[in-house]
Parts: structure tokens; C-alpha cells; sequence
């Protein structure tokens, strides 16, 4: 397996646009995790799923993020609009059940100006 | 979820043993102790993972006291390679997010 990929590893963005981020999870793990990290505020939990059904969004900052996973295979965390203090590295991971090793992908560098 | 507490940073010369400590006073009966590993620039990496006593690996050793309040995570014989920031997590075996702290930054020095 090919591991977690994320789409894009950097994206330069001006304020206000919409940022889409994407993430294919390793087959066959049902949890899938979006994570950002910064500087300032480490690693923070944004939002996971369980078989494609989304279980707590609370870390997500506001209501400009959104994620989905329309499927097994496929999930995006969108920003829009995006703002300067948006800029960070955010990842993506997935684990099976029961399995205590989550793997993440390499991440997608976003910066807003 | 019980709250970690470890040291912000260490450094180590090349060729000795890395202890790195973590506190976890209030891990629930059903907490397992996790560490990952996170390099620049990429995503962490899942190291060991223990209840009780004594967990070792290919990578590292855990050791966790009777008590379960603390951890303590050995790295053997460091190289500049080892350099990275270290996390100590707990919380269920598998099922529960994981909440990453602040961590530890090791820095492994010629």
C-alpha cells in the first residue's frame, strides 16, 4: 500500500479564496483523522470519522472548515473563505479498529497571503 | 482524556541512551501509553505502545511503573537521525482520537 496520500503538498492561496485539501486514507482503516499543526498550536484535532460518518467536529476552528468523506476511499477539508491565519500544515491520517498505529500522510503546507 | 505531561526539550550526544518521562496521573483502567515520533517536515510515525511493565521494540523500550502514572520511553544509543519531536499519548487502545500535547523535541548532537 502506498500509505495515506495527500493532495496537494503545498498550496499558496490568496485571502478569501477557497482551499480544498484532499486525503485517501489506506484501505481497509474505517478511521479517518484531519489534523493541523502550527508553530504556535501544535498538533490539534480537527475532525474524524468512523466508516465515513463523521464523529466529532469539535476542533474544527469555525465555520468557514468543512470536511466530508463521501467515501471509504476519499475525504476533503475545505476552507472557505480562506484567511492568513489559516496558514499551517495539515495532515491527514487513518487506522483501523482496534489497531493503536494511525498512519499519516505527508501533509499539505498551506499558505494564504 | 487523561492529560500528558512531558518535558519541552532534551539534548543528547550520539552514542548514549535517551530517557524521555512522561506523567499521565490520571490514566483510566482501560488506557494503554503511546508514543509517536514526528521528524520535520513529515506526518508523526507510531513508535510502541504499552499497558504495563515492560514493552520493547526494534526502536525503543517502554517502561511503565505499577502504578501507571508515569512512562518513561528509551531510545538506545541515539544518532543525529533520532532528532525529532516525541509524544506521549494515552487513551484507549485503539478507538479513541488521537490527542497530541506538545511533546518532546529531542536534539541529538555530534
Amino acid at each position: 500500500d502506498a500509505g495515506v496520500i495527500q493532495s496537494p503538498r503545498h498550496e499558496v492561496t490568496e485571502m478569501g479564496q477557497e482551499v480544498t485539501l484532499r486525503c485517501k486514507p489506506i484501505s481497509g482503516h474505517d478511521y479517518l483523522f484531519w489534523y493541523r499543526q502550527t508553530m504556535m498550536r501544535g498538533l490539534e484535532l480537527l475532525i474524524y470519522f468512523n466508516n465515513n460518518v463523521p464523529i466529532d467536529d469539535s476542533g474544527m476552528p469555525e465555520d468557514r472548515f468543512s470536511a466530508k468523506m463521501p467515501n471509504a476511499s476519499f475525504s476533503t477539508l475545505k476552507i472557505q473563505p480562506s484567511e492568513p491565519r489559516d496558514s499551517a500544515v495539515y495532515f491527514c491520517a487513518s487506522r483501523k479498529t482496534g489497531n493503536p498505529e494511525a498512519f499519516f500522510g505527508q501533509g499539505t503546507r498551506l499558505t494564504v497571503v | 482524556l487523561a492529560k500528558t505531561t512531558q518535558p519541552i526539550s532534551m539534548d543528547s550526544y550520539e552514542g548514549q541512551e535517551v530517557n524521555i518521562t512522561c506523567s499521565h496521573n490520571n490514566i483510566a483502567t482501560n488506557d494503554y501509553i503511546t508514543w509517536y515520533q514526528q521528524f520535520p517536515s513529515q506526518g508523526p510515525r507510531f513508535i510502541i505502545q504499552g499497558y504495563k511493565t515492560k514493552v520493547t521494540n526494534e526502536v525503543a523500550s517502554l517502561f511503565i511503573p505499577a502504578d501507571r502514572k508515569s512512562s518513561t520511553l528509551s531510545l538506545p544509543r541515539v544518532s543525529l537521525s533520532d532528532t525529532a519531536v516525541y509524544y506521549c499519548l494515552v487513551g484507549d487502545k485503539g478507538n479513541t482520537p488521537l490527542v497530541f500535547g506538545k511533546g518532546t523535541r529531542l536534539s541529538v548532537i555530534a
